[in-house]
């Protein structure tokens, strides 16, 4: 029972124009969410993140927003660059009763961003 | 800083060998987790810690050992490799305050033959 989900495997997007990635999850226990992006051969690395008592979220080009009672969040990219091409995975987090947090990631989508 | 650092980065193992895979990071994060990442899919939690001495089976455990001595390393063994546990694996760190990112190494890929 996948509990975030991310149904578009790829999009291609030119350069300059917005690029949307889309995540849906189910648990509501997931208090705070994050994207992460990550190129062939390395680790993810963090980009933006939302708490779930916010529905929006802004970092220069990245915005994250929340649709709570939809259970939907998505990564606005403006304008997008070709360094942009890489796998962005979406990932919810919920506190672990010994402490910690678990993250559950989605499946990734590759963005392609073409000159 | 280094942060999260990762070895071996490739390693090819025969079924039944065992290994560990070393992960050490230099924030003096206390929570330290294991993820491990199968083509096409995203990454599920194996193992996580909350600091030196204590440890949690995460969703996929099954075939898998760690251990935390020390706030820096948090290694995962690995005792009779399975071509089931061909895997890239990822190790992870956060610092202990609610809402923040976990951190990761550049991965282990992993080959069972």
């Amino acid at each position: 029972d996948q509990q975030v989900k991310q149904n578009s495997p790829s999009l291609s997007v030119q350069e300059g124009r917005i690029s949307i990635l889309n995540c849906d999850y189910t648990n509501s226990m997931f208090d705070y969410f994050l994207w992460y992006k990550k190129y062939p051969a390395e680790g993810p690395t963090f980009l933006i993140s939302i708490s779930s008592i916010k529905d929006k979220n802004e970092d220069g080009r990245f915005t994250v927003f929340l649709n709570k009672s939809a259970k939907h969040l998505s990564l606005h990219i403006v304008p997008s660059q070709p360094g942009d091409s890489a796998v962005y995975f979406c990932a919810a987090s919920e506190v672990l009763t010994g402490g910690g947090n678990k993250l559950t990631f989605g499946t990734g989508t590759q963005l392609k961003v073409e000159l | 800083n280094a942060g999260v650092t990762q070895t071996p980065k490739f390693r090819i193992l025969k079924i039944g060998q065992s290994m560990t895979l070393q992960c050490a990071q230099d924030m003096n994060h206390n929570y330290m987790y294991w993820y491990r990442q199968d083509p096409g899919m995203g990454l599920k939690l194996i193992y996580y810690s909350v600091g030196a001495g204590i440890t949690d089976k995460g969703e996929v455990p099954n075939g898998y050992n760690v251990s935390r001595s020390t706030t820096e390393d948090f290694p995962l063994r690995l005792e009779l490799a399975a071509p089931s546990q061909t895997s890239v694996y990822f190790c992870a760190s956060r610092v202990d305050t609610s809402n923040q990112p976990q951190h990761f190494g550049d991965g282990t890929r992993l080959s069972i033959l």
